[in-house]
C-alpha cells in the first residue's frame, strides 16, 4: 500500500507570492492533517480536515487556509508569503478518528521564501 | 496548554549501547503519545503509539513506556546501531483534540 504522498517535494516562492501543497493520503484514510516544521519552533499543528470538513485549526493566520477533496486528497494553500514561512511542511493522515488512529506522515514540502 | 519536553535535545553513543530517550507532557489528560523517527531532511516514521490506556508497546529491539500520571514516557532502544542515528520525535494527543503536540526531539547518533 503505497504511503502518504506530498507534491511538490521541493518550492522556492519569494515574499508576497502565494503557494499551494497538495497531499494524498493513504488509500482509505479519511483524516488529514497539515503541520509546520521549522528549526526554532519545531512541529506546529497547522489544521485536521476529515471528510471534507475542518475539523481542528492551529494558531496561524489567515493566510494559511486548506481544504479536503472527496477523495480525501488534501492542499493547503499559503498566500502573501512572508520570510518566516520558509519550513518543512507535512501531512499525515490516518483511518479515522486520528485521536485514536496512528498518523501517519509524508516526506513533507520543502518551502523556501526569498 | 500542553506542553512536551525531551531530554537529552542530543545523545551520542557507541554501537552496542543500549539506551534511554526520555518525553516528559505537561497534561496528563491525552489520548495518545507517539513515538517518531525523523531522518535529515525527511518526513516523519511511526514507531510506537501508546494508547493512554496502556502501560507500553514494543516493536523490534524497540520498547516505549508510557506512565500518565506522572507525564512521562520512554523509548528505550537496545544494542543500538548506527542505522539508528536520527532524530526521535515524541508527540501526544491531547483530550478532546484531533492535533498532536510535540516535542523539540533527541538528535541521536550512533557511532560504528
Amino acid at each position: 500500500k503505497a504511503g502518504v504522498t506530498q507534491t511538490p517535494r521541493y518550492l522556492i516562492k519569494t515574499r508576497g507570492q502565494q503557494v499551494t501543497l497538495s497531499c494524498s493520503p493513504i488509500s482509505g484514510h479519511r483524516s488529514v492533517s497539515w503541520y509546520q516544521q521549522t528549526p526554532g519552533q519545531g512541529l506546529q499543528f497547522l489544521f485536521e480536515y476529515f471528510s471534507e470538513t475542518q475539523r481542528n485549526k492551529g494558531n496561524f493566520p489567515g493566510r494559511f487556509s486548506g481544504r479536503q477533496f472527496s477523495n480525501s486528497r488534501s492542499e493547503m494553500n499559503v498566500s502573501t508569503l512572508e520570510l518566516g514561512d520558509s519550513a518543512l511542511y507535512l501531512c499525515a493522515s490516518s483511518l479515522e478518528r486520528s485521536y485514536t488512529d496512528t498518523q501517519y506522515f509524508g516526506p513533507g514540502t520543502r518551502l523556501t521564501v526569498l | 496548554k500542553q506542553e512536551v519536553t525531551q531530554i537529552p535535545a542530543a545523545l551520542s553513543v557507541p554501537e552496542g549501547e543500549n539506551l534511554v530517550l526520555n518525553c516528559s507532557f505537561t497534561d496528563s489528560a491525552i489520548y495518545n503519545l507517539q513515538w517518531f523517527r525523523q531522518d535529515p531532511g525527511k518526513g516523519l516514521t511511526s514507531l510506537l503509539l501508546i494508547q493512554s490506556s496502556q502501560r507500553e508497546q514494543t516493536s523490534g529491539r524497540l520498547n516505549a513506556s508510557l506512565d500518565k500520571s506522572s507525564g512521562r514516557s520512554t523509548l528505550y532502544i537496545a544494542a543500538s546501531q548506527p542505522g539508528d542515528s536520527a532524530t526521535y520525535l515524541c508527540a501526544v494527543k491531547p483530550g478532546g483534540s484531533e492535533k498532536l503536540v510535540f516535542g523539540k526531539g533527541t538528535k541521536l547518533t550512533v557511532n560504528p
